[in-house]
């Protein structure tokens, strides 16, 4: 069965800190692989990932993606209050109809002043 | 432009009543996917549509569950006889074609208490 597994599946850090969030995955015909943050209500888009070893950086934040391996991470520098929120990663795949996300139970981080 | 836009926020019903959760779309867009997220768990799919068709309805459970999206007005999310086990929140994504990942937008959901 496909799934995306995420860790740790909590994290307090004070102002900052920096944190590395994990995600791996087992899915059958990978496309990319996504990684957003909620905060109280929709999940916001930070990143999408289809390359092994290109990383992406917007601000603070930065991602990665190992195919071989079959994982990505997120990193934050520097972390602030703003930062507190989960953070889910999701993967797309060829299987089902594009739009089928499968997404991880997410990653709830605490950001303490 | 308007986000994608969630009916309502908050909705209580009784076991065996139904639940109508309605979901417009930004502007432009004509595809409309649901998610569901239960408490601790992550989004998990349940359907895809565009506009007068469903395209993938995989994760959505066989019975008591339908789904919309007609040629006017938002589309709809149909829980019928509900359980307490679909107390969850119900998020909707829209995107503006067939792509998916960062071209979804989502709404700010709805989150569903069966009593």
């Amino acid at each position: 069965e496909d799934k995306v597994v995420q860790s740790p599946l909590s994290l307090v850090v004070h102002e900052g800190d920096t944190v590395t969030l994990n995600c791996s995955y087992e899915v059958t015909n990978f496309r990319s692989l996504l990684w957003y943050k909620q905060e109280k209500k929709a999940p916001t888009f930070l990143f999408m990932l289809t390359s092994s070893g290109i990383e992406k950086k917007s601000g603070r934040l930065s991602s990665i993606l190992d195919k071989k391996e079959l994982f990505s991470i997120l990193n934050i520098t520097a972390t602030q209050t703003g930062d507190s929120a989960v953070y889910l990663c999701a993967v797309e795949w060829y299987g089902g109809s594009q739009g089928n996300l499968i997404f991880g139970k997410g990653t709830k981080l605490s950001v303490k002043p | 432009n308007a986000g994608v836009m969630q009916n309502p926020r908050h909705l209580v019903r009784r076991r065996g009543q139904e639940a109508r959760l309605r979901c417009s779309p930004m502007k432009g867009h004509s595809h409309v996917y649901w998610y569901r997220q239960l408490p601790e768990e992550g989004l998990k799919f349940m359907v895809y549509l565009q506009k007068e068709n469903i395209i993938d309805e995989s994760g959505m459970p066989k019975e008591r569950f339908s789904a919309e999206f007609p040629k006017e007005g938002p589309s709809i999310l149909r829980i019928q006889q509900v359980v307490r086990g679909d107390s969850a929140a119900y998020f909707c994504a829209s995107s503006p074609q067939d792509r998916a990942g960062n071209e979804q937008y989502f709404g700010p959901g709805t989150r569903l208490t069966v009593t």
